[in-house]
């Protein structure tokens, strides 16, 4: 069955570096997501994609976040200079349509933790 | 602020028996409606959407709907200690663009859910 896959699994920084969370969404989806859930609180919504550009995206989503499809399977979300409060688990999501009724399929998520 | 509530519980019921999983939305143009499972350090996995008013069944699962009260539920019949999990109201919030929903949820803060054998 296909799935969304997500690396690293989990990924130690120190504060001030910077990161990227890879992700391979499914092969046929066209919109791609990504969210971020910090430990024991909801999930949150970070930005959308589609049609190589950003849809959507969050007020969490400030100018230290930006996402990129690089070679047409990849999909990353790098964060320019990580803050102690950045750690969360990091969850990559795709859609094949555009309906409202459309399944996101998650992936396992990248965790992250800033020291 | 387009919110989405849920009694974070836990909620603890016996093997066999019904839970009753209760959420609410704030954003009155909500037009389809998620209910995901979480099972700890795990990712969501969706169980059932719902978008039209009344009931959705899907085997032990039903989803209830009714966009009059902002109201979403979920009944979970004859419960398994393998239910136990958190489970996420999620509500599309998306804008949409030419028809297109672009797919952002909105999720609750998810009912931890406990089925004792």
């Amino acid at each position: 069955e296909p799935e969304v896959t997500q690396t690293p699994s989990h990924q130690v920084t120190q504060m001030g570096q910077e990161v990227i969370l890879r992700c391979v969404p499914i092969s046929n989806h066209l919109y791609f997501y990504w969210y971020r859930q910090i430990l024991g609180q909801k999930v949150e919504f970070l930005v959308s994609f589609y049609n190589n550009e950003i849809s959507e995206k969050s007020e969490i989503f400030d100018d230290q976040f930006s996402v990129e499809r690089p070679d047409g399977s990849n999909f990353t979300l790098k964060i320019r200079s990580t803050k102690l409060e950045d750690s969360a688990m990091y969850f990559c999501a795709s859609r094949k349509t555009g309906l409202d009724t459309g399944e996101l399929f998650f992936g396992e998520g990248s965790r992250l933790t800033v020291l | 602020q387009k919110e989405v509530e849920q009694n974070s519980g836990p909620l603890s019921v016996p093997e066999g028996a019904i839970a009753s999983l209760n959420c609410t939305y704030s954003d009155r143009g909500s037009q389809s409606f998620f209910w995901y499972r979480q099972y700890s350090g795990k990712s969501p996995e969706l169980i059932m959407f719902i978008y039209s008013n009344g009931d959705k069944e899907d085997g032990r699962f039903t989803a209830q709907l009714n966009k009059a009260s902002q109201y979403v539920s979920l009944l979970i019949r004859d419960s398994q200690p393998s239910d136990s999990a958190t489970y996420l109201c999620a509500v599309n919030n998306s804008i949409n663009a030419g028809g297109t929903s672009y797919g952002k949820l909105t999720f609750g803060q998810g009912t931890i859910l406990t089925v004792h054998p």
